[in-house]
């Protein structure tokens, strides 16, 4: 079984200041990780995705993630925030078939604030 | 680009009411899903599909059907619509390869009064 814990539901930074949104995860077998970004009234739209390659993954918008198997995390940063990053973000983990139909367990999310 | 299409944005609809939620995908994605999105619960699996005629549950299957008879198709039927339906339901389809990536539609708003 999988699941997904996104730490802080809500999380506001100042614009040009470091995002870190975090994601830890419980998989029993080894992990695809994603982050999605969802704007106001709009459906998600994927960020970035590890499929056991490189730890450290580079998305749309600047963003980035890196897999921890020993701290079973997988945080999501960009280095300088910007106000068109304020969403909602929500991190994912898929079963990989295991249940048939590829499943992804959502994080209930994040929604990010950018101030001036 | 993968486009997933949803039939409505938003929908107002009365109690005991039969709700249909269309969804069609254009990139001949296997599997396709159904969601909804509660605040503070994140996104929570109705339904899904991996093939055309087939049908899986999901988390929380009480109160909705399902149905996929072509491949791009997938529709979501809410037999008798209750006030605690009201939510954000969100369409998703993917390949069948065990990356799993899924792309999502824009999303019904639906609304039972």
């Amino acid at each position: 079984a999988q699941s997904v814990t996104q730490l802080g539901s809500h999380v506001s930074v100042s614009e040009g200041a470091l995002v870190l949104l975090r994601c830890n995860y419980s998989s029993s077998v080894p992990p695809y990780l994603f982050w999605y970004v969802q704007y106001p009234n709009q459906g998600l739209q994927l960020l970035l995705k590890y499929t056991s390659a490189a730890t450290l993954v580079k998305g749309i918008n600047g963003f980035e993630a890196e897999f921890k198997k020993s701290e079973t995390s997988f945080h999501l940063t960009k280095p300088s925030a910007h106000m068109s990053d304020a969403a909602e973000y929500f991190c994912a983990v898929s079963d990989r078939g295991t249940g048939g139909g590829n499943k992804l367990t959502f994080g209930t999310g994040t929604q990010l604030k950018v101030e001036l | 680009d993968v486009k997933v299409t949803q039939s409505s944005r938003y929908l107002v609809k009365r109690t005991g009411e039969k709700v249909f939620l269309e969804c069609v995908q254009d990139m001949d994605h296997e599997n396709m899903f159904w969601y909804r999105q509660d605040p503070g619960l994140g996104l929570r699996l109705i339904y899904f599909s991996y093939d055309v005629k087939m049908k899986e549950k999901g988390d929380i299957p009480e109160g909705y059907s399902v149905s996929r008879e072509k491949k791009e198709r997938f529709s979501l039927i809410l037999e008798s619509a209750s006030t605690n339906q009201t939510s954000m339901y969100l369409c998703a389809s993917s390949f069948g390869d065990r990356s799993g990536t899924q792309y999502f539609g824009p999303g019904t708003r639906l609304l039972v009064l």
